[in-house]
């Protein structure tokens, strides 16, 4: 069974470039989640998306940040535009349930100039 | 919300030493810890968890332990092997919820 897909696993651009982040969850799995870490620091949560719905937002940044799953299958993680404080490194998860086990993917490394 | 603390950041051990990361949390209503390690270049990949229901679960030269009262857990590992350098994570999730509250990692690095 494949695990947790990321696209891409680098991406280098500059202040006010747009980046799109995709994420492909283990088949089946209705629970996709997105998390980010920055500077070293702990990992922290985005959103959460049950299928096509997103549930949890709160970890959200601002509204550069927006991420869509449409079909409810692989998920978008679009920031625009970028700015230098969202580098790091963005990981994408998914799990059967909820409150089971989460499985990460590679995640993406963003660096922004 | 949650708060993870997690000690120490980095850890230098001997190969055959064993190792304790430990991590405390603040919302006693926290029922599922998992350990994550991350290799270099690889997303976190869950290497044992346990729930609040246990106080101690092993596998092979891992182990977790919980003390729900003093809410911390610690991660275990015996007789280390320098494979086991990597970045570890732990994390608190409440029943039923979405988002995991990670530690903000420990660095651990083996040396043969």
């Amino acid at each position: 069974e494949a695990g947790v897909t990321q696209f891409p696993s680098h991406s280098v651009i500059e202040k006010g470039q747009t980046v799109t982040l995709r994420c492909d969850p283990i088949s089946g799995h209705d629970n996709l989640y997105w998390y980010r870490r920055v500077m070293g620091k702990e990992i922290k949560f985005l959103l959460h998306f049950v299928k096509e719905s997103k549930q949890d937002e709160s970890g959200m940044p601002n509204n550069r940040f927006l991420a869509e799953r449409t079909g409810g299958t692989y998920s978008t993680l679009k920031v625009q535009p970028a700015e230098l404080e969202d580098s790091g490194v963005y990981f994408c998860a998914s799990s059967q349930d909820l409150g089971e086990t989460q499985y990460f993917g590679p995640g993406t490394r963003l660096l922004v100039l | 919300g949650e708060n993870v603390e997690q000690h120490p950041s980095t850890l230098s051990v001997q190969e055959g030493d064993s190792a304790v990361i430990k991590c405390t949390y603040s919302d006693s209503a926290s029922n599922y810890f998992p350990w994550y390690k991350q290799e270099l270049g690889k997303g976190p990949q869950l290497i044992i968890d346990i729930r609040s229901n246990v106080g101690e679960k092993k596998d092979q030269r891992i182990a977790v332990t919980l003390n729900k009262t003093a809410k911390h857990f610690s991660l275990h590992i015996t007789e280390t092997q320098p494979e086991d350098s990597a970045v570890y994570f732990c994390a608190a999730l409440k029943y039923n919820f979405n988002k995991f509250y990670f530690g903000s990692g420990t660095k651990l690095n083996v040396k043969p």
